[in-house]
């Protein structure tokens, strides 16, 4: 199985700040690289696919970049409603696999 | 709008078996695959399975093969997961996610995910 590993785990952050979230991949996974956003007792909701193209609605201050085993998920400027937990998630081959998750919180 | 719709919470023994519905709307049932996902509280996502809709082809993680068997009614446009011989490991949020495209070929990508079913495994 391919293995999905975030970091940091948690991190404090203002509004307005720039907020980075890494994923990497046990092996290549191309671009095959989707991150969701979580809400407390909600469902998780498609920020990007295809490791940058962003989902129809999501804000544009949301970017993901990366190829291979190295990802990133970019916040340009912290907004209230995106303290959530953010998660990626391989398509390249089932068992589809997740990070472990990203707890973005209020300093 | 899409809506996937599920049914709710359930309490079950160890050893008993669960059984999860997912009732679609908004979409062409039949042109996406129906994907499984559960999430241990405080643990990561888990992928459980997906159907096709459309020809009722299933893939299961092997974790789970075995154990979860996922199921169609095109009539209700409603999916179903069971999930048998329950033990307390398996208490968990369940959710059925459609996947992004029209089938073939699937994307693995969840665009739009249901409210979620708590399992509680408690003897």
């Amino acid at each position: 199985d391919i293995q999905m590993t975030q970091s940091p785990s948690s991190l404090s952050a203002s509004i307005g700040d720039r907020v980075t979230i890494t994923c990497w991949a046990s092996q290549s996974i191309a671009s095959y690289l989707n991150w969701y956003q979580q809400k407390p007792g909600k469902a998780p909701n498609l920020l990007i696919f295809g490791a940058s193209t962003l989902q129809s609605a999501v804000p544009s201050r949301f970017s993901g970049s990366g190829s291979g085993t190295d990802f990133t998920l970019t916040i340009s400027s912290l907004q209230p409603e995106d303290f959530a937990t953010y998660y990626c998630q391989q398509s390249y081959t089932t068992p589809l696999t997740f990070g472990g998750g990203t707890k973005v919180e209020i300093k | 709008q899409v809506q996937l719709v599920q049914s709710g919470a359930e309490v079950k023994k160890p050893g008993a078996s669960v059984n999860v519905s997912c009732r679609a709307s908004g979409y062409t049932f039949t042109s996406h695959v129906m994907h499984w996902v559960r999430q241990v509280p405080g643990q990561r996502l888990e992928w459980m399975g997906w159907i096709n809709a459309g020809n009722g082809d299933t893939k299961y993680s092997q974790k789970f093969q075995g154990r979860v068997t996922v199921t169609r009614d095109t009539s209700a446009s409603t999916a179903y997961m069971e999930l048998s011989s329950l033990r307390s490991e398996d208490t968990a949020v369940y959710y059925c996610a459609r996947d992004s495209t029209e089938v073939v070929p699937v994307a693995d990508t969840f665009d739009y995910w249901g409210q979620g079913t708590l399992v509680t495994v408690s003897s």
